[in-house]
């Protein structure tokens, strides 16, 4: 079975200064693992993948992210937070069998402080 | 190449009355989902279309909603009559099949539609 927690609900940095978003999966196979953003009125926006090939992923707007087998971890950052980035972010995992699911987190909303 | 594309981006409806909501996948993709987000909330699962075939249907909140995908290729969301709690973000996505494709592919995401029940 697959599961993935997204350990915060809310994030608030200020701006300029680092993000952190974690992320926990559970996988009985090897996952598939991706972060998306909404900004509001938006629509689901894919930030990063991983699937396999480097642990550490970058993707878009500077974000990054990096697969920790060991930790089961999966978890977002960047170095400097931008007014822009105020979003909500999801952690997906995505099955290996047939059953082709894909699992959200509940979400992280982030806020950036002027 | 087209991303998965989703009509209407916003609907209002009043309660009771019945809307339609399109989702276009991308062209090959076995795999389509809907999912929806309700005021803010967690996005819920509601369905997993391989082809025309329902592979998974359990998170269909009630018997108010129905699917349906026929000939494989775009597939339609119908709530009737709506509700207020049905208000909310659908999300459709698409994705080819991890079995044959080294396990690993992605889903792809429309811009969603805002349904709003007045």
């Amino acid at each position: 079975a697959q599961s993935v927690t997204q350990l915060d609900s809310h994030v608030s940095v200020s701006e300029g200064t680092p993000v952190l978003l974690r992320c926990n999966y559970s996988s009985s196979y090897s996952p598939s693992l991706f972060w998306y953003v909404q900004h509001p009125n938006k629509g689901l926006q894919l930030l990063l993948k991983y699937t396999s090939a480097a642990t550490l992923v970058k993707g878009i707007n500077g974000f990054e992210a990096e697969f920790k087998k060991s930790e089961t971890s999966f978890h977002l950052t960047k170095p400097s937070a931008h007014m822009s980035d105020a979003a909500e972010y999801f952690c997906v995992v995505t099955s290996l069998n047939r059953d082709d699911k894909i699992i959200f987190g509940k979400g992280t909303r982030l806020h950036i402080l002027p | 190449e087209a991303g998965v594309t989703q009509f209407p981006s916003h609907s209002v409806i009043e309660k009771g009355q019945t809307v339609t909501l399109r989702c276009d996948p991308i062209s090959g993709h076995d795999n389509l989902y809907w999912y929806r987000r309700v005021m803010g909330k967690e996005i819920k699962f509601l369905l997993h279309f391989v082809k025309e075939s329902k592979q998974d249907e359990s998170g269909m909140p009630n018997n108010r909603f129905l699917a349906e995908r026929t000939g494989g290729t775009y597939s339609t969301l119908k709530v009737q009559p709506a509700e207020l709690e049905d208000s909310g973000v659908y999300f459709c996505a698409s994705s080819q099949p991890t079995v044959g494709q080294g396990g690993k592919t992605e889903a792809f995401f429309g811009q969603g539609t805002r349904l709003t029940v007045v």
